[in-house]
């Protein structure tokens, strides 16, 4: 059975800083690996989507990257802003119903 | 833009009630999901339907039960609501099998008393 794995499980910043979020994953035959923001209290919102066959994607001041013979994934934001605060999800997709396994997230907080 | 909705932001019944979750999709999206989410168990899904009147177990089936009888609806049933049922329940759907680009709802917030 597929567990993801994300670390740390928080992380306190000043603003400004670069920082690194880890995600692991135990079955590296997957669809796809999928970084999403949750915001207190709300539902949660895609940031990126790797395909199996990529290595990165981009967008704006974040780059995800993909490993996926060593099942890990890293998302990097860049000059942090108290905006960025909120709890990012790592999830892989299994490749027969495109269903989500989902890490616990790693709670960010970016002070001014 | 892709739009999920979810009947209620928050929810409190009584322990036994029949609780109904409703979830609408807006984008013709052929998979639809059902998770809950409670502090340090994560997303765990609940139920999932790939097609019109079609459903799969997830994770955590018990005590849960769905209805997906038109594309864009897809309802979540707690038959006889426990404490244990209390949680942030999430609703997503996907465009089809390979697009696994999830769009989620709000959530509703369940209390059992």
């Amino acid at each position: 059975k597929q567990e993801v794995t994300q670390i740390p499980a928080a992380l306190s910043v000043p603003e400004g800083e670069n920082l690194v979020l880890n995600c692991s994953f135990t079955d590296s035959a997957i669809y796809n690996l999928q970084w999403f923001r949750q915001d207190p209290g709300k539902g949660l919102t895609s940031l990126l989507l790797i395909q199996s066959s990529q290595r990165e994607q981009t967008s704006g001041r974040l780059n995800a990257s993909l490993d996926k013979s060593s099942g890990r994934s890293t998302l990097y934001i860049a000059a942090s802003q108290p905006g960025d605060s909120a709890t990012y999800l790592c999830a892989v997709t299994n490749r027969e119903y495109s269903t989500l396994t989902f890490g616990k997230g790693t709670m960010l907080l970016v002070s001014p | 833009d892709v739009k999920v909705t979810q009947s209620s932001r928050y929810l409190v019944k009584r322990t036994g009630e029949k609780v109904f979750l409703e979830c609408v999709q807006d984008m013709d999206h052929e998979n639809m999901f059902w998770y809950r989410q409670d502090p340090g168990l994560g997303l765990r899904l609940i139920y999932f339907s790939y097609d019109v009147k079609m459903k799969e177990k997830g994770d955590i089936p018990e005590g849960y039960s769905v209805s997906r009888e038109k594309k864009e609806r897809f309802s979540l049933i707690l038959e006889s609501a426990s404490t244990n049922q209390t949680s942030m329940y999430l609703c997503a759907s996907s465009l089809g099998l390979g697009e696994a680009t999830q769009y989620f709802g709000p959530g509703t917030r369940l209390l059992v008393l």
